[in-house]
């Protein structure tokens, strides 16, 4: 079974800094996807960035950017420039397609706080 | 256009109570999801559909959890005879197609006294 693991509990950055969020998995699988989300408050969740594990190159959303190491089964998020909206919890998530079904399995969450 | 909605939006419940939590999802989307949340956790997987094909109902705890889609879009989750550790976030997600963007409804908080 895949397990997703994200260490930080919480986390504080100034507006306009850049921010980046930890996220680790664990999977004997080579085809798979990373996906961020998303929570404000509201508790809508929301896709944030996807990646596919055979791409190489980091995916990338406006202020949104991924550091994807395969290797060593790493999936950071960086968020540059953060603004007060994206004050919000964080999940880190799998998926393993083709498998017949489609399940995501989400890490614990960041809470990330910017601040004025 | 419209997203996943889910209703009740808040639901409480005396224990031993059966509730029925109704999700809309987005108009043509193949596949639904059911996941449960538990206060300050991650999302986790109950069930899947894709139309009204239940492929996956390994994450339902109990024998008490039962879901169902039986026209291929609405889908409603039972939970009979509720107890405490029932309370949770229920939240539906649903995609166009298999492996694609999970759209997420607002949730229905479940809480059982």
């Amino acid at each position: 079974a895949q397990t997703v693991t994200q260490s930080q509990p919480e986390m504080s950055v100034q507006e306009a800094e850049t921010v980046t969020l930890s996220c680790t998995y664990d999977t004997s699988e080579n085809n798979y996807y990373l996906f961020w989300y998303k929570q404000p408050p509201s508790r809508q969740m929301i896709l944030v960035i996807r990646q596919e594990a055979y791409k190489q190159q980091n995916a990338t959303e406006n202020r949104f950017s991924v550091n994807f190491q395969k290797a060593a089964k790493s999936f950071s998020l960086k968020i540059s420039d953060s603004q007060l909206g994206d004050t919000a919890m964080y999940f880190c998530a799998f998926m393993k397609p083709g498998s017949g079904n489609y399940k995501l399995t989400f890490g614990k969450g960041t809470l990330l706080t910017v601040n004025p | 256009g419209a997203g996943v909605s889910q209703s009740p939006r808040y639901k409480v419940a005396k224990r031993g109570q059966d509730v029925a939590l109704r999700c809309d999802p987005i108009s043509g989307h193949v596949s639904l999801f059911w996941y449960q949340q538990a206060l300050g956790q991650g999302p986790e997987f109950l069930t899947y559909f894709q139309n009204e094909a239940q492929l996956d109902k390994s994450g339902l705890p109990s024998d008490r959890f039962f879901a169902e889609r039986p026209e291929g879009s609405v889908s409603t989750l039972k939970i009979q005879r509720t107890q405490q550790e029932d309370s949770a976030v229920y939240l539906c997600a649903s995609s166009l197609y298999a492996g694609d963007e999970q759209y997420f409804g607002p949730g229905t908080r479940l809480t059982v006294t």
